[in-house]
């Protein structure tokens, strides 16, 4: 399995501040993903990234892949309450069926 | 609306106990997946099926097995719940890889819960 590395663990910022999410890897991958997830609910697709040095950008999320489809990074503008939860990366190999997940990225936004 | 569904948000079984979790997707997927998910370890693959009666251990399949006898329905069986095997279930599906990396989503399941005491 090709692992993933997700910093930071947790992050607890307050409404209105920026942050950034890191996903790192020593192993290339086909795509990369990421979900985001609410307690006691399954993980649901945010997006995914496929070319090296892509930048995409959903509302005030922006998602980056690197140049050498080995990390990502996920930053959030203006944080608000409801971008709480924990975020996840999800790499597809070159080869094979199955996505390998990173641990997350637990994040708390406080009024 | 996709949708994959687990048949169970909330289990308790005692040690020893066959456990079984169904989980049931519309969205005719080849794929489908079985994962759990632990605080600190993240996603663990426990089992995954490319086609009906086809499946591949993940990562830790050990103390777990799987059925697939029809393409919208995916198994888990725990042969012999242990208290290790305490955690949340997570079941997902996904097309195949093909040449459009782009169409490689994961749809889950709202997850089972657990409990083996």
């Amino acid at each position: 399995t090709q692992l993933l590395e997700q910093s930071p663990q947790f992050l607890s910022i307050q409404e209105g501040e920026n942050l950034t999410v890191y996903c790192n890897s020593s192993s290339v991958f086909s795509s990369l993903q990421w979900y985001r997830q609410e307690p006691g609910e399954g993980p649901v697709l945010l997006v995914t990234v496929v070319t090296g040095g892509e930048v995409k950008k959903l509302k005030r999320l922006t998602f980056q892949f690197g140049d050498a489809r080995k990390d990502s990074s996920l930053h959030i503008t203006a944080a608000q309450p409801g971008d709480t939860g924990l975020y996840l990366c999800a790499g597809l190999p070159n080869s094979g069926y199955a996505l390998n997940f990173g641990k997350g990225t637990s994040l708390l936004v406080t009024p | 609306d996709v949708k994959v569904t687990q048949s169970s948000r909330y289990l308790v079984k005692r040690t020893g106990e066959k456990v079984f979790l169904e989980c049931v997707q519309d969205m005719d997927h080849e794929n489908m997946f079985w994962y759990r998910q632990d605080p600190g370890l993240g996603l663990r693959l426990i089992y995954f099926s490319y086609d009906v009666k086809m499946k591949e251990k993940g990562d830790i399949p050990e103390g777990y097995s799987v059925s697939r006898e029809k393409k919208e329905r995916f198994s888990l069986i725990l042969e012999s719940a242990s208290t290790n095997q305490t955690s949340m279930y997570l079941c997902a599906s996904s097309f195949p890889r093909g040449l459009y990396k782009m169409n490689t989503e994961a749809f889950f399941g709202q997850g089972t819960r657990l409990t083996v005491v």
